[in-house]
Parts: C-alpha cells; sequence; structure tokens
C-alpha cells in the first residue's frame, strides 16, 4: 500500500540553525500539509500546499517557515532559524484529489526535531 | 470559535468494554468530523469520520454519534481490545478547507 515518508526519523539540531525536513507525499496525490506535534500535545495544522503554491497557513507558519516541492516527488518544510520551541514532532501528510476538509489525508511517520 | 475541545484525557477500559470518547466544536462552519488513531512512533491514521447530515456512522467495531444542535460528537469503540490501545483524535475541518483543527487527545488503554 502506497505510504508517505518522511526523512530523517530525527534531527538535532542547535538553536539558531537551519533544518530542512523532507517528505516523500504518495505519489499520485495533489494536496500536501505540514503539521506538528509538541511532545503530549494535540496535532497543530501548519500549512498546506496545492498547485505549487500555499493554500492555506496557520498563525505559527510566520517567515521562519517555508515550504517547496522542488521537484515532482519531494515536499520539504525548511525552518530558516530554530528556535527552542520548535522542539516537536513534524508530521507530513498529503491527500488524493480534493483538500482535507473533503478527502482521507495520509499521515507520514514523522521527524522528532530536537532543538538544543 | 477554531477549537475542538476533546474529553477525557486518558481512558481505561477492560477488554470486552465499550469505550468512549467526546467531543465538541464552536465553529458551525465545520462540517467534516474525522477521527484519527495514532499508535506510538506513527502518524495520525484515518479511522472514520462524519457529516452531519447523519446522526451517526458505524463501521465495524467503531461508531460516532453526531449531535448537530449540541455541536458535540464522540467515538464509541465497541467490544474493545487490547490492540485497540492508541491516542484517538477527533477533528473537525470545512469542506473543501485545507485546514484541520485537532483535538487534544485521549490516551486509550484496553486491559487485557
Amino acid at each position: 500500500e502506497p505510504e508517505v515518508t518522511q526523512t530523517p526519523s530525527h534531527q538535532v539540531t542547535q538553536m539558531g540553525q537551519e533544518v530542512i525536513l523532507r517528505c516523500v507525499p504518495i505519489s499520485n496525490h495533489l494536496y500536501f500539509y505540514w503539521y506538528r506535534q509538541i511532545l503530549g500535545q494535540k496535532v497543530e495544522f501548519l500549512v498546506s500546499f496545492y498547485n505549487n503554491e500555499i493554500s492555506e497557513k496557520s498563525e505559527i507558519f510566520d517567515d521562519q517557515f517555508s515550504v517547496e516541492r522542488p521537484d515532482g516527488s519531494n515536499f520539504t518544510l525548511k525552518i530558516r532559524s530554530t528556535k527552542l520551541e520548535d522542539s516537536a514532532m513534524y508530521f507530513c501528510a498529503s491527500s488524493l484529489q480534493l483538500p482535507a476538509g473533503t478527502d482521507t489525508q495520509y499521515f507520514g511517520p514523522g521527524t522528532r526535531l530536537t532543538v538544543l | 470559535q477554531q477549537q475542538v475541545k476533546q474529553s477525557p484525557q486518558s481512558l481505561i477500559v477492560q477488554k470486552g468494554g465499550i469505550s468512549i470518547i467526546n467531543c465538541a466544536y464552536e465553529n458551525t462552519a465545520f462540517d467534516y468530523f474525522p477521527w484519527y488513531q495514532q499508535f506510538p512512533g506513527k502518524g495520525p491514521a484515518l479511522l472514520i469520520a462524519i457529516r452531519p447530515d447523519v446522526s451517526e456512522k458505524k463501521e465495524g467495531r467503531f461508531t460516532i454519534s453526531f449531535n448537530k444542535s449540541a455541536k458535540q460528537f464522540s467515538l464509541h469503540i465497541m467490544d474493545s481490545q487490547p490492540g485497540d490501545s492508541a491516542t484517538y483524535f477527533c477533528a473537525a475541518s470545512k469542506s473543501g478547507g485545507f485546514k484541520t483543527i485537532f483535538g487534544a487527545g485521549t490516551r486509550l488503554f484496553v486491559k487485557a
């Protein structure tokens, strides 16, 4: 069964460093998402991406964050200058033909980001 | 207005019992209510979802009950099994919308 994959599974970085989290969505999916989950807390929406542009973003997704689909398969989340509070599990998700409000989202296994 | 409130935070049920998790929302624009199941080390996975045009949806041992006037919905797991032990999240979104709002999660433990 096709699945969303994410790399790395765990990333440790120093405060102020840039990190790039990588995702390979399911191949024929058109809608892509990033969520984060601070340890023990709820899953929070960060951003959605469709047709090579951001379709919606949350208040969390400030100028330190950016997303990109550099080729036909990868979807990346960049954090320009990491802060301690960016430490969380980051989940990538994708949906096939319709956005999350209508279609099933498939989540990857997550990247645990630790900022020291 | 954007919140989805979920209770209880944790739940312990005997094998064979019924697990009940409740959620409430405020934004009446929400019209798609999925439940996700998350095992440790994994991403959330869609379990079952409902739209407000029906009051109940059942898939196997899992049932969603929906009360539109009260803006509440709940997940019932019948004949709970140890393999159901996981964290369950209710969520809400608008049809055609890109954002999903998650509840805080309920950690379910089913005792054998």
